[in-house]
């Protein structure tokens, strides 16, 4: 397969807490990039992270990278409700496609 | 800048007739992608432009559907005729270089062929 798998499909917490998802892949990549899409509306860019780089931190979210085992993680650190919405793990692979998995669904509880 | 910009954002149709989806990107971005997303299939890629040309059409799923792009702030794509099973959400996305620094996103346009 060429699109990322994520994990878990489903994800619940309290505010406050802390979210990980994983993304796990077969194929090579140029980069992976995290996107979020809130209900009815279009992804959102979140952050990208390239083959040769292990951690990259924005704000709340820190992504990694382990390319031997063909994985990523996004951490969502002190989640807020209205981080609630889908996350989409993409591959960016050397013919230039972008493809996603079926995404996770978070949900934040106030 | 306004974003990516698409209209319809929702058209509803009767099965046979001709859709035409219509895409703005953001000025300057040099690369413009189709998507669409459905429940059973996710976020498929039909079909991407850089510098206004076709590079890759391979996800477009029939001759049914045909996407232009005339110049480097337009792009239209087609379905002819539509079935039910056109329905999804279609998303338009540009970036640079190809996306190594992200996509943006439109809003999506949501088709209802009944």
């Amino acid at each position: 397969s060429q699109q990322g798998e994520e994990d878990p499909q489903a994800l619940s917490i309290q505010e406050g807490e802390n979210a990980t998802m994983n993304c796990s892949y077969k194929t090579s990549i140029n980069n992976l990039q995290w996107y979020r899409q809130n209900s009815g509306r279009g992804l959102v860019h979140l952050i990208l992270i390239r083959s040769n780089e292990r951690e990259k931190h924005s704000g709340r979210l820190r992504v990694t990278l382990d390319t031997s085992k063909k994985s990523s993680s996004l951490l969502i650190t002190a989640s807020r409700a209205a981080d609630t919405a889908s996350y989409f793990c993409a591959l960016l692979q050397a013919n230039s496609k972008l493809t996603f998995g079926k995404g996770i669904t978070l949900s934040v509880r106030p | 800048d306004a974003g990516v910009i698409q209209s319809p954002r929702h058209e509803v149709t009767e099965m046979g007739q001709e859709v035409t989806l219509r895409c703005k990107p953001i000025s300057g971005h040099n690369s413009l992608f189709w998507y669409r997303q459905t429940m059973m299939r996710g976020l498929e890629l039909l079909i991407y432009f850089n510098n206004n040309v076709p590079i890759d059409d391979s996800g477009m799923p029939e001759d049914r559907f045909s996407a232009k792009m005339p110049n480097a702030s337009f792009s239209t794509l087609k379905i002819q005729p539509s079935e039910p099973r056109d329905s999804a959400v279609y998303f338009c996305a540009s970036s640079l270089t190809g996306g190594a620094y992200g996509y943006t996103f439109g809003s999506g346009t949501r088709l209802t062929v009944v």
